[in-house]
């Protein structure tokens, strides 16, 4: 089945810095890789998707991008704010259809 | 548009109890997803169902665990025979159509005593 590896498990930025979030992948059949974000206690918030047939989705302040050859994928966040402090977990789901989420990172944002 | 609604929200059990937990999807949503998450960790894929079928329990542990998603109603993730292990937030998540972005629900917190 998929595997998915994600890192780093912490990440501390300063505001106003960038965070990158990398995530590898085992399941060449992948073809669908959400970014999730959750808040302590909350649920998990999808905050950016990207699909096989493309390399680079933008959304405002967040970007994935996609790499099906080395099999990666990574979340991009610039600009960063003290309210964008959560843990961000990547996923992939293949032909399994269920998502394979990556163990995540805690990101805070220093003011 | 209601989001998808899981209830209750927190559950509290003594070892040996069964525990019931509710996934309402989202209006047009026929396919559901259960996943566990434990303090601290990831989310775990349990199981994949759609109305009156499951899909893929490949996920779910063999013993104890069961889920059903009926032609009407809600779909139910039950724990017989509860165990401290047990105690994580269990979290369901729909979609239109398989491989479609997953909607989550706001959890359900299992306390076992």
């Amino acid at each position: 089945g998929e595997n998915v590896e994600q890192h780093p498990s912490t990440l501390s930025v300063q505001e106003g810095d960038s965070a990158v979030i990398k995530c590898t992948y085992s399941d060449s059949a992948s073809n669908y890789f959400p970014w999730y974000k959750q808040e302590l206690g909350k649920r998990p918030q999808l905050i950016i998707d990207i699909r096989s047939n493309v390399g680079e989705k933008k959304d405002q302040r967040i970007a994935v991008t996609l790499n099906k050859t080395a099999k990666h994928f990574s979340l991009h966040i610039t600009e960063t704010q003290p309210e964008d402090s959560a843990v961000y977990f990547c996923a992939a789901t293949g032909s399994a259809r269920q998502l394979t989420f990556g163990s995540g990172t805690q990101l805070t944002v220093l003011p | 548009n209601a989001g998808v609604m899981q209830n209750p929200r927190h559950l509290v059990r003594r070892r040996g109890q069964e525990a019931r937990l509710r996934c309402s999807p989202m209006k047009g949503h026929s396919h559901v997803y259960w996943y566990r998450q434990l303090p601290e960790e990831g989310l775990k894929f349990m199981v994949y169902l759609q109305k009156e079928n499951i899909i893929d329990e490949s996920g779910m542990p063999k013993e104890r665990f069961s889920a059903e998603f009926p032609k009407e109603g809600p779909s139910i993730l039950r724990i017989q025979q509860v165990v401290r292990g047990d105690s994580a937030a269990y979290f369901c998540a729909s979609s239109p159509d398989p491989g479609e972005t997953q909607y989550f629900g706001p959890g359900t917190r299992l306390l076992v005593l």
